[in-house]
Parts: structure tokens; sequence; C-alpha cells
């Protein structure tokens, strides 16, 4: 059975303060790793899909990397607009659908 | 705005009760999935469509029922509706429905049961 974690399960950063936030998995053949976003009230919003390890994509001042195990989602100097909750998803070679972890809610405060 | 339009926003009723929710997906795509978001659990993947038939299944309860039809729009039905069901129920579309397409998710219905 694919499983996601996602931590640290909330985070609240001061406006430019740079972290990272983390999704260990396991599963069977991975055919993809997902990061998105979710605001309150609103479905995810797609950000990176991440296919083998060593591989990394950036979209402003987010970087996506990935391991064997692991992902990494990368936040540089961030802004209050970037607060929401983020989450990390699998799709395992045996399994249908997508696996969700659970989330990180990052709070950026002016 | 994704283009996905779910309606109801909101639903509130009682146990036992059955109710159904509707999915219009973007323009195009031929996918429809079904995802259950709770507290305890996260999103949890119910069910996909593609093109008007059946094609994954994931936790989906026997209770709850699905179809997508010509048009392409998707009804999830859910029945004997207990306590434990409330919570947001999300769809989400793609082109071709592939395992890694992005999905493109509406804004859910928050079912409430009381």
């Amino acid at each position: 059975e694919d499983q996601v974690t996602q931590s640290p399960e909330a985070l609240r950063l001061q406006e430019g303060e740079s972290s990272s936030l983390n999704c260990s998995y396991t599963v069977s053949g991975l055919r993809g790793l997902f990061w998105y976003r979710q605001d309150p009230g609103k479905g995810p919003e797609f950000l990176f899909t991440l296919y083998s390890a060593g591989e990394e994509k950036e979209k402003e001042r987010l970087k996506a990397t990935l391991t064997k195990k692991e992902s990494f989602l990368h936040i540089t100097a961030p802004k209050p607009e970037d607060s929401a909750t983020y989450l990390c998803a699998v799709r395992g070679g045996g399994a249908d659908g997508l696996t969700f972890g659970k989330g990180t809610h990052l709070i950026i405060q002016p | 705005d994704s283009g996905v339009t779910q309606t109801p926003k909101h639903l509130i009723t009682a146990t036992g009760q059955r109710v159904t929710l509707r999915c219009s997906p973007r323009s195009g795509d031929l996918s429809v999935y079904w995802y259950q978001q709770s507290l305890d659990q996260g999103l949890q993947f119910l069910i996909q469509y593609y093109n008007g038939e059946e094609r994954a299944k994931g936790n989906i309860l026997e209770r709850f029922s699905a179809q997508q039809f010509p048009d392409l729009h998707s009804e999830l039905n859910l029945s004997s509706l207990e306590l434990g069901d409330s919570a947001l129920y999300f769809c989400a579309s793609s082109v071709a429905g592939g395992a890694n397409e992005k999905l493109f998710f509406g804004s859910g219905t928050q079912l409430s049961v009381l």
C-alpha cells in the first residue's frame, strides 16, 4: 500500500524566511510524485510533477526536489501570499488514483 | 478558477438520507475523479471515470456510487448517510485520465450529516 507522510504538519515563518517542507513516501513503482497547493475553501491547485530521483523543478519562489524516499518543497524568501496548505501525492505502479499526504499548513507572517 | 464546477457548495442532511453531488469537468477533459477530504484521513481517492466508463476505483464505500454522462458531467450518489460521511467532496478532471496527468480540482461540496 502506498503511503505518504508530510512534515511538519504546520509551519509559521516570517516573510523572507526560507524553509523546506518534507514529503516521505513508500510506493511500489513510483510513476510520479505531485505537489499541490490548497487555499482555504478551494480545491488543490497543481504545482509540480517529479518522476525520478535527482529531478528538480522550480516555479517562482518554490523548488521541488526528489530522492528515492522523499521529496522536498523548498520555499525561498516567502511572501504572505504563499500561505496555504501544501499537499504531496504519489502515483504508484499498483495503485489507482493518487495517494495524498495530510499536508503542511504554511503561514507566512508579514 | 480551475474550470471545474461543483454543485452544491454546501449540503446539510440527516443520517439515513441520500444525496447527489454534481460535477462539470473542464471543457475538453474526458476524465473525472472524485475525492473525499476529511480532517483525519486527508484526501482519499474514491473513483475515476473516463469518457463515460469507470476506469479506476479507490476507497469508495458500497453505499456510494457514481456515473459519468454522455455530456461528460458526473454525479456522485451517497446513500444511507452516516455521521462519518461528513466531509468535503472534490471532483477533479484531466484531459485523458493518464497516470501522470495533472488534475484540476473544483472547489468542492461540503457535506454535513446531522
